[in-house]
């Protein structure tokens, strides 16, 4: 079946360094979403990238659909503590109903 | 507009109890979800339900029922509760089908624990 990785799985680093997270699918995406899950709550959309080659931009994160629509990455500009969490992509195969979400990266900042 | 709630919102079983996890939207979402979250697992369908009366499997359907008999409303059960089903539970729903990309929105998460 689909699935969808992540890595790294775990990242840490100091408050301004800049951080990113690479997702890879093992097969072509129609999109690709990218959700935020902050430490005890629930995953937030955050994004979605529909063209081949698409890069996106929210203040200091940048996002990026591959050529071949099977892979994508989130850049962290200067991170703050704000940015803690676990971002998750995730990609529906074609045709269906579901999203196959990534394991995940959880960042951790650290002041 | 709460968005999606989940009750409850912790609880305790042991093995062999049942229970049903509720999960309601008030957005007027055909597209409902089960997800299942443990450590460095990621997020996991359970079963997913496309339309008021539908129901249909996810990745990890087994030990799981679901039932949608309201379009708001998407019912989650376990009928004999294992210590492999301690997780959290996320609800979630979306306007529309997944391909399209259409967001899904998150409820707040049922942490269930089985001794």
């Amino acid at each position: 079946g689909q699935q969808v990785m992540q890595i790294p799985q775990y990242q840490h680093v100091q408050e301004g360094e800049d951080f990113t997270t690479y997702c890879n699918s093992s097969t072509t995406l129609s999109n690709i979403q990218w959700y935020k899950q902050r430490p005890g709550g629930h995953p937030v959309f955050l994004i979605q990238l529909v063209k081949s080659g698409e890069v996106k931009k929210q203040k200091r994160l940048t996002f990026q659909f591959g050529e071949a629509k099977k892979n994508s990455s989130l850049h962290i500009t200067a991170t703050q503590t704000t940015d803690v969490g676990t971002y998750f992509c995730a990609g529906p195969a074609y045709h269906t109903d579901k999203l196959i979400f990534g394991t995940g990266t959880r960042l951790q900042v650290f002041p | 507009n709460a968005g999606v709630t989940q009750t409850p919102k912790f609880r305790v079983l042991k093995t062999g109890q049942s229970m049903t996890l509720l999960c309601a939207q008030d957005m007027n979402h055909e597209y409902m979800y089960w997800y299942r979250q443990d450590p460095g697992m990621g997020l996991r369908l359970i079963h997913y339900s496309v339309g008021e009366g539908t129901t249909a499997k996810g990745e990890v359907p087994d030990g799981y029922n679901v039932s949608r008999l309201k379009k708001q409303n998407f019912l989650l059960g376990l009928e004999s509760a294992a210590p492999s089903q301690t997780s959290v539970y996320f609800c979630a729903s979306s306007y529309s089908r997944g391909w399209r990309g259409e967001t899904q929105y998150f409820g707040p998460g049922t942490r269930l624990l089985v001794l």
